[in-house]
């Protein structure tokens, strides 16, 4: 079975910094896709950004970007500029190319930002 | 297009108890989810379908049943509520082979069990 590891409950940044936030994750497969949710205090879960495993350039949306190592398993996240708005829980998903419903979650991390 | 719709936001049942969640989406989705949200963690799958008459189990299947008659709709059934399922339900829908591939995800719905 697969599995998603956020190792960082918590983090904090200073509004305009930059953070990255980690992710590692474990599957036998080699064809799937590693999402960031974002989850605000209203709940509802919102994307952020998207890779492809067979794309070897890391995925960008404009203040966000991620670092992606296949053969280490790892997705973190990075925010560039960081803004009030980004305060929120991350989420880090896996899911195979196979199944688009059946995505595994980790446990996210809650991000503060300091004004 | 409204998306993914849950109803209702927020119920309390008591033990022993029965209901249904309700999920419907109109983007013609044929992947259709239920995860649950418990304090401090992620979500976890509870079942999901790949198309109407189709369903498969998750992570978590136990003490819940769904059914998928149609592609827009996709309930969730509680047969015996129990305070170990008070929980934040999330319904999710998607589709495989497009450039835009993620999961939609409705507003949720909040349970307590008492």
């Amino acid at each position: 079975a697969q599995t998603v590891t956020q190792s960082q409950p918590e983090m904090s940044v200073q509004e305009a910094e930059t953070v990255t936030l980690s992710c590692t994750y474990d599957t036998s497969e080699s064809d799937y896709y590693l999402f960031w949710y974002k989850q605000p205090p209203s709940r509802q879960m919102i994307l952020v950004i998207r890779q492809e495993a067979y794309k070897q350039q890391n995925a960008t949306e404009n203040r966000f970007s991620v670092n992606f190592q296949k053969a280490a398993k790892s997705f973190s996240l990075k925010i560039s500029d960081s803004q009030l708005g980004d305060a929120a829980m991350y989420f880090c998903a896996y899911r195979h190319n196979t199944n688009a419903g059946k995505s595994t979650f980790g446990d996210g991390t809650t991000l503060t930002v300091k004004p | 297009n409204a998306g993914v719709t849950q109803t209702p936001k927020f119920q309390v049942l008591k033990t022993g108890q029965s209901m249904t969640l309700q999920c419907a989406q109109d983007m013609n989705h044929e992947y259709m989810s239920w995860y649950r949200q418990d304090p401090g963690m992620g979500l976890r799958l509870i079942h999901y379908s790949v198309g109407a008459g189709i369903t498969d189990q998750g992570e978590v299947p136990n003490g819940y049943n769904v059914s998928r008659s149609t592609t827009e709709d996709f309930p969730l059934r509680l047969l015996s509520a129990a305070p170990s399922q008070t929980s934040v339900y999330f319904c999710a829908s998607s589709y495989s082979g497009g450039t835009e591939e993620t999961q939609y995800f409705g507003p949720g719905t909040r349970l307590l069990v008492l």
